[in-house]
């Protein structure tokens, strides 16, 4: 199918532990983003990928790294794991384009962290 | 950036009634979607409408981009319905989608 799709689906792990979400989508997509939805179901961007360079780092902590080895991978790895942390994560992908961001974004299924 | 805010916040719901969510945002967009979040988490596209009106189904939008407001739409509620639905919105200087806080809606049968 195509899709954006991310693994694991669900994560629980300890504080201080270092962990990876993968995430691939197959639609031929240049860009990829990563969302944080908190608690409160508050969603909020993290990065975004173009071609695989970055192009947003929102205020997140150095403890998070994005990886693109490819345009179709965006891996999300997590040093030193907090409480705080906990959350569920989404990758999402938009079309190629000149103003990529005019695109329409598709998700994928989420990946929910806890960190105990 | 853009503020993106939504209303109701919440909204309870028969089967079979109509409802109309609401989206405001402060800035000229070039990207308006909404989503249903559904009570598996998943979150599911609904339209891609920066601007015009749209129909699937029982759920239609309409974005006046002149006025900066969008408008969802759902006739003959069903059970399925319920779940939170976001707004988000890129502007011209934005990269990424900025989220509403959502509308939780409840459909009883």
């Amino acid at each position: 199918d195509t899709a954006v799709s991310q693994t694991p689906k669900y994560l629980v792990t300890q504080m201080g532990n270092d962990k990876s979400i993968k995430c691939e989508q197959n639609l031929g997509h240049d860009t990829m983003y990563w969302y944080k939805q908190d608690s409160k179901k508050f969603l909020k961007i993290m990065f975004s990928y173009n071609n695989k360079e970055l192009i947003i780092n929102e205020t997140v902590p150095n403890r998070f790294s994005p990886k693109s080895p490819d345009k179709a991978h965006l891996n999300l790895h997590i040093n030193s794991l907090e409480l705080g942390d906990s959350a569920v994560y989404f990758c999402a992908s938009s079309p190629p384009g000149r103003v990529y961001s005019s695109y329409e974004q598709y998700f994928g299924p989420g990946t929910r962290l806890t960190v105990t | 950036g853009i503020q993106v805010e939504q209303s109701p916040p919440d909204l309870i719901l028969q089967e079979g009634a109509n409802s109309t969510l609401r989206c405001n945002f402060s800035d000229s967009v070039n990207n308006l979607q909404w989503f249903h979040q559904n009570p598996w988490g998943q979150l599911i596209n609904l339209f891609y409408i920066p601007s015009g009106t749209k129909q699937n189904g029982r759920l239609s939008a309409t974005t006046v981009a002149t006025e900066r407001y969008s408008l969802l739409y759902i006739s003959s509620s069903q059970t399925t319905d319920s779940g939170v639905y976001f707004c988000a919105a890129v502007n011209q200087a934005g990269t990424a989608l900025i989220f509403g806080k959502g509308t939780t809606l409840s459909v009883s049968s």
